[in-house]
């Protein structure tokens, strides 16, 4: 069964700082993975999907990179801000749509 | 982007009462939907998968009668949560997919109490 895992649990940081978070996965065998952010209370917003045959997906000052054969995904958040703060979800699909357990990001002012 | 409606946004309800929510794809039709239970501060968790038209498949340890899934047509997808009592309180999520290359997209959440 594939299991997804993000590290780390939860981050803060001062505004402006340039962040990275984790999530892998235990099998290879997808088709697509994707970051969503949930804000407290409310649904999933996507942010990026990336196909298992591309490296990387950009929209503006997010990044997020997929290394398939190693099992491993980044979302690079360049010069974060307040706004920023939410859970952060990676969800990889293969027969069905597996999530990871999130991660907790704090953008102090 | 792609629009997921869900309804009631919250609902609060006696013990022994049924309460159904709504799944809508605005936009586009849907070949599959999910449905998601999360409780506070943890991911979700995948209860059922519903295809237009077909029976749902539940995932294992989700009552099929306690949560009814209606999947009716290619925009619409209901749960219904029969007889609810207070530990079926929760947040209840629905996504949306066109196929299994496009993204997910999600419902805003229904957050369920029952007294």
């Amino acid at each position: 069964k594939q299991e997804v895992t993000q590290i780390p649990a939860a981050l803060s940081v001062p505004e402006g700082e340039n962040l990275v978070l984790n999530c892998s996965f235990t099998d290879s065998a997808i088709y697509n993975l994707q970051w969503f952010r949930q804000d407290p209370g409310k649904g999933l917003t996507s942010l990026l999907l990336i196909q298992s045959s591309q490296r990387e997906q950009t929209s503006g000052r997010l990044n997020a990179s997929l290394d398939k054969s190693s099992g491993r995904s980044t979302l690079y958040i360049a010069a974060s801000q307040p706004g920023d703060s939410a859970t952060y979800l990676c969800a990889v699909r293969g027969n069905q749509f597996y999530f990871g357990t999130g991660t907790s990001l704090t953008v102090i002012p | 982007g792609a629009v997921v409606s869900q309804h009631p946004s919250w609902v609060i309800c006696k013990s022994g009462t049924s309460v159904k929510i709504e799944c809508r794809s605005l936009d586009f039709q849907a070949t599959t939907m999910f449905w998601y239970r999360q409780f506070p501060k943890q991911s979700l968790m995948l209860m059922a998968t519903s295809n237009e038209g077909s029976k749902a498949t539940y995932e294992q340890g989700v009552e099929k009668d306690k949560f009814l899934i209606n999947h009716a047509s290619l925009t619409l997808s209901t749960l219904t949560v029969t007889s609810a009592h207070p530990e079926d309180s929760s947040f209840y999520i629905c996504s949306a997919t066109r196929s299994e290359a496009e993204k997910l997209f999600f419902g805003s959440g229904t957050q369920l109490s029952v007294l």
